[in-house]
Formats: C-alpha cells, structure tokens, sequence
C-alpha cells in the first residue's frame, strides 16, 4: 500500500513560476522526504523533513510539514527547464523501510 | 567512489527463465533495498536487508528471491520469470532506519 499520495498528479508550468507539490499520509512518521526522478534514471534524495520540524529549505526548494493534517508540500521557486522530472515523498512507515508516493510529473517550458 | 551501480541495465527474458539482478554500494551503508517501478506509479518495495545477514519481505515478494551476499552486495533473483514482472527495478541504500536512500540506475526487465 503506499502511504504518500501526491496532489497533484501533473503540473505543468512556465519557467520562471514556482510549483507547488503536496503529498499526505496516512500514519504517524518520524520524517517525511522528497525525491526527484528525472526520466529513465534513478531517485534523487532532495531534502528530509522530520516531525519536530514545520519547515526546511534547500537552495530554491522549500519543504512544510504539518503533522496535524499528515500532509506536507514541496516548493519550488523560479523553476527552471532543468527541474522537470516526477517528485516523490516518502515516509519511513514502519522504521526501516520508507513508502513512495505515486509521485507529481512536473513540466517547466521554456 | 560510485556509490550504488547495478547490472545489468538492460534485459529481455522469456517466460519462465531465470535471472539475477545485481547491486553493489561503496557508501559502507547497512541497509539495501530493492523496488520495482511501473509506468505511473511510485516505488514499491520488493526485499530489504536492514543489515549483512538479514532479509526481510516487502510489499511485493512473491516471484523474487534476495541474498544479501555481504555489506556491499545485494541481489534480486527470478526463479520464473512471468510478463507481470516486467518493469524497473531500482536498488538502494541507507546508513539505516528510514534516512535517506540512495539509488542505484536502475535495471529495465522485459519478460515476453
């Protein structure tokens, strides 16, 4: 089952605009993270969230989490072409072991 | 250093023959895993080993065996192969618990 569904599950954008991602889950987490899978490749980490924390930035990318509502959302500002790819969360469900979202396929045109 | 490399990239198989995936990490990382990813559809979890010498099902394991041969090495063996395991199949590594994984490539499989 997975534990992370992402809203929306397309976006497509100018570059230039920001995006925004949201993800919800469904039990208690320790952290919550992004990925991002560009086409044909493997998962690239992006940033980790944990429980105790509200929010978290890295470079153009800004990460909430609100564990009231289990849901988090992920900010990309001033997108550019090259950030196109899909965005996963996941969430370490059952400690060892995370569970992914079935991701956003995120489209910036230039 | 490479970090996590998998083998092969690519596979075609018929119905019914066998193959092992490969997958080896340099990060001295304890945890490995192993997903499949179909078209739209996130990564579900195969096999993991929380550590050298365990292994643990995930949420799909039937048609899949692992062996964690040491703390580098983890594979992900079809004993049957079926069209239904057609896909991606990425490995994965962690220092432990649920932190942050890092991916191998990927390995496409196509069973005809």
């Amino acid at each position: 089952s997975q534990q992370g569904e992402e809203d929306p599950q397309a976006l497509s954008i100018q570059e230039g605009e920001n995006a925004t991602m949201n993800c919800s889950y469904k039990t208690s987490i320790n952290n919550l993270q992004w990925y991002r899978q560009n086409s044909g490749r493997g998962l690239v980490h992006l940033i980790l969230i944990r429980s105790n924390e509200r929010e978290k930035h890295s470079g153009r990318l800004r990460v909430t989490l609100d564990t009231s509502k289990k849901s988090s959302s992920l900010l990309i500002t001033a997108s550019r072409a090259a950030d196109t790819a899909s965005y996963f969360c996941a969430t370490d469900e059952y400690g060892n072991k995370l569970v992914f979202g079935a991701g956003t396929i995120l489209r910036v045109k230039s | 250093n490479a970090g996590v490399t998998q083998t092969p990239k690519f596979q075609v198989l018929k119905t019914g023959q066998s193959m092992t995936l490969q997958c080896a990490q340099d990060m001295n990382h304890n945890s490995m895993y192993w997903y499949r990813q179909d078209p739209g559809m996130g990564l579900r979890l195969i096999y993991y080993s929380a550590s050298e010498g365990t292994t643990d099902k995930g949420e799909v394991p039937n048609g899949y065996n692992v062996s964690r041969l040491n703390k580098r090495e983890f594979s992900l063996r079809l004993e049957s192969a079926a069209p239904s395991q057609t896909s991606v199949y990425f490995c994965a590594t962690t220092k432990g618990g649920g932190e942050t994984q890092y991916f191998g490539p990927g390995t496409r499989l196509l069973v005809l």
